[in-house]
C-alpha cells in the first residue's frame, strides 16, 4: 500500500461549489503540506502543518483552507472553487528534525469549471 | 522569496547520449533535493544534497552540489527511455522543510 494517498484521484467540479481533498499518511511523520501544480509553474505551497496543532499558510493560500484531523490526515478544502483553481495538488509529508525528504502524494486532479 | 531557476526547460536526447540539467538559486541552499514525475503522477524522490561539492548518484543519476551551495547539477549517463519525466529541483532555505520548487526540466528521450 502507498505511504500517502490522496483521495479523490480525479474531480470535476462547477464554479462556486465548496470541494475537500484529503491526504492519509502510514509513515507516522509529523509534517504534513499541500501544493498545487500548474504547467510551467512547478509546485507551490499552499499550506503546511508541523504537527497536529501548528498550520502555516504558504505562498499561496488564499482561497484555501486546511485542517489537520489527526497526525496521519490532512485535508485541504476550497470553500468556493473558481476555475483558475483548476490545477494538480499534491500531497506530502516529512519527518520532523533535521533535513529530511517530503515524500508525495500520487496527486488529485481538479477541474473546475 | 526563494527563486530557483532549471535550464533547461525541456530536453530531447537520444537513447545512449548524456545529458544534464542544471537548478541555480539565488541564495545559499541548505537542502537541495531532486525529484522525478511522470507526466501528471507523484514526484519520485531521487537525492538530497546538503553540503557544499558533495555528489550523489543512483544509478545512472548523479547530482553535484557545488561549493558555494547556489547551484546544483543533474547528470544522466547513457540516458533511456524510462529517464523521461520532469525532474524538479527543490531548495530548503532555512532548514524549516519549507521547499520550494524550480519550475520542472522535461525530459524526452528519443529510442
Amino acid at each position: 500500500d502507498a505511504d500517502v494517498t490522496q483521495t479523490p484521484r480525479n474531480r470535476i467540479t462547477k464554479t462556486g461549489k465548496r470541494i475537500m481533498l484529503e491526504c492519509s499518511q502510514t509513515k507516522g511523520h509529523d509534517r504534513m503540506y499541500w501544493y498545487r501544480q500548474d504547467p510551467g509553474l512547478g509546485l507551490q505551497l499552499i499550506y503546511y502543518s508541523f504537527d497536529v496543532k501548528d498550520i502555516n499558510k504558504g505562498e499561496i493560500s488564499d482561497g484555501y483552507s486546511v485542517s489537520r484531523q489527526a497526525q496521519a490526515k490532512f485535508s485541504l478544502s476550497l470553500e468556493s472553487a473558481i476555475p483558475n483553481q483548476t490545477a494538480l495538488y499534491f500531497c506530502a509529508t516529512s519527518a520532523s528534525g533535521s533535513l529530511d525528504t517530503q515524500y508525495f502524494g500520487p496527486g488529485t486532479r481538479l477541474t473546475v469549471l | 522569496s526563494q527563486e530557483l531557476e532549471q535550464s533547461p526547460q525541456s530536453l530531447i536526447v537520444q537513447e545512449g547520449k548524456n545529458l544534464t540539467i542544471n537548478c541555480t538559486s539565488s541564495k545559499t541552499l541548505y537542502g537541495l533535493y531532486w525529484y522525478k514525475q511522470k507526466y501528471g503522477e507523484g514526484l519520485i524522490f531521487l537525492m538530497m544534497l546538503q553540503k557544499g561539492g558533495e555528489e550523489k548518484s543512483h544509478e545512472k543519476i548523479t547530482a553535484k552540489l557545488d561549493e558555494k551551495k547556489q547551484q546544483s547539477s543533474l547528470h544522466i549517463t547513457a540516458s533511456q527511455p524510462s529517464h523521461a519525466g520532469i525532474y524538479l529541483c527543490g531548495a530548503d532555505t532555512g532548514g524549516y522543510q519549507k521547499v520550494t520548487f524550480g519550475t520542472g526540466t522535461k525530459l524526452q528521450v528519443i529510442p
